[in-house]
């Protein structure tokens, strides 16, 4: 059954330093998110991206995010200078034609 | 109001009971909803999406009432294994977004 990829599982960083996430999409769908869940908090949506373009961002994506779809098969989320309060499980979805979204297994990104 | 809501519990509930959880929303407009299920520390995991005449798999049934705006989701002889977060999930409408509730806790007691 095909399924959403994320790397990496784990990421740890320092305080400013820039993190890239990387997503694969399960293959023929056309509509990409990324969600953001602070621990013991509920998923917040980030952005949704769709024919090579932001279509939504939420107010939590402000111009420290970015995201890009540099080939045909990867989905990044680009965090230019991080927070502690960035710390949190992202976690990016794919969604095709119908309605329902998948998730990927997410990644821990751990801001020190 | 919020967009989304839930009622966080937990519910504890024995093997074997049935147990009912609801989610209301805000926009009367909103076309598309579902349920997601969350274990500590993963990704969501669609468990149905609900339709206006309701659906049921297994011992899953989803419910939509437009009129109170709520959507229900019950669980028939729960199983240990069904214990986990319940998230209710509905789009907001003319947008690409997706709203989640906090999530319904469920732990099921052997």
């Amino acid at each position: 059954e095909p399924e959403v990829t994320q790397t990496p599982s784990h990421q740890v960083t320092q305080m400013g330093q820039e993190v890239i996430l990387r997503c694969v999409p399960i293959s023929n769908h056309l509509y990409f998110y990324w969600y953001r869940q602070i621990l013991g908090q509920k998923v917040e949506f980030l952005v949704s991206f769709y024919n090579n373009e932001i279509s939504e961002k939420s107010e939590i994506f402000d111009d420290q995010f970015s995201v890009e779809r540099p080939d045909g098969s990867n989905f990044t989320l680009k965090i230019r200078s991080t927070k502690l309060e960035d710390s949190a499980m992202y976690f990016c979805a794919s969604k095709g034609q119908s309605y329902e979204q998948y998730f990927g297994p997410g990644t821990r990104l751990t801001v020190t | 109001r919020k967009e989304v809501e839930q009622d966080p519990g937990p519910f504890n509930v024995p093997e074997g009971a049935t147990v009912a959880f609801n989610c209301t929303y805000s926009n009367s407009a909103s076309q598309s909803f579902f349920w997601y299920r969350q274990d500590c520390r993963k990704e969501p995991k669609l468990l149905m999406s609900v339709y206006s005449s309701g659906n049921e798999d297994g011992r899953f049934t989803a419910q939509l009432n437009r009129a109170s705006q709520y959507i229900s989701l019950l669980i028939r002889d729960s199983k240990l294994s069904d214990s986990a977060t319940y998230l209710c999930v509905v789009n907001r409408p003319g947008t690409y977004k997706y709203i989640f509730g906090t999530g319904t806790r469920l732990k099921v007691l052997a």
